[in-house]
């Protein structure tokens, strides 16, 4: 119940493709949504967030749909860039005192030019 | 952008011997975590802290202990390392109430 399913493992987006990756959850006591993007080397840097009172969030090429009923939520990278190609995990948590983040497998994506 | 340091970034040493791995943040967070991932996979939590003095274990069970005597910095400790501890380190911070993790750039650990 506390898992978080990403799908897909990897996608390939041509430029100005768009990039569509989707994550599933259990647990209804989740109340914070985030996506992280990693790079090579790097540590998880948030990409962006939404609670469950919203169902869209969207921020400059980057949108979150969030289906509550559904318990599913999805990152759509709009017209997608080399820049892009990442590994991108999707990730929940409880407001509890711990604040601790429950991830996704990843997607590694490649955007090609 | 997030102040969060680790140190070393890589770290390759024998068997036996006793590591730190260091992580400080200068923000003030109350809350710092220790994760734990192969490269390009998931993140496991491995340790947390509420503040000083305080730490728990994570959902992936680790040989490694952590210790929280100051806000700022918040230490991970193999006694013994053994090449199943093999693995990239993540620390992060946040001030929680609805903030973000923030994430330092992590510690490549490679024990022959």
């Amino acid at each position: 119940q506390q898992q978080v399913k990403q799908s897909p493992q990897s996608l390939i987006v041509q430029k100005g493709g768009i990039s569509i990756i989707n994550c599933a959850y259990e647990n209804t006591a989740f109340d914070y949504f985030p996506w992280y993007q990693q790079f090579p080397g790097k540590g998880p840097a948030l990409l962006i967030a939404i609670r469950p009172d919203v169902s869209e969030k969207k921020e400059g090429r980057f949108t979150i749909s969030f289906n509550k009923s559904a318990k599913q939520f999805s990152l759509h990278i709009m017209d997608s860039q080399p820049g892009d190609s990442a590994t991108y995990f999707c990730a929940a948590s409880i407001r509890d005192s711990s604040y601790k983040l429950i991830f996704g497998s990843g997607t590694r994506l490649l955007v090609r030019p | 952008e997030a102040d969060i340091y680790q140190t070393p970034r890589y770290l390759v040493i024998g068997t036996g011997k006793k590591i730190t791995l260091e992580c400080s943040q200068t923000m003030g967070h109350d809350k710092m975590y220790w994760y734990q991932q192969d490269p390009g996979m998931e993140l496991h939590l491995i340790h947390y802290s509420y503040g000083v003095n305080s730490t728990e274990k994570g959902d992936l069970s680790s040989e490694s202990t952590v210790s929280r005597i100051r806000t700022e910095h918040f230490p991970l400790t193999l006694e013994s390392a053994r090449p199943s501890h093999t693995s990239q380190y993540l620390c992060a911070s946040t001030r929680g109430s609805g903030q973000p993790q923030h994430f330092g750039d992590g510690t490549r650990l490679s024990i022959l």
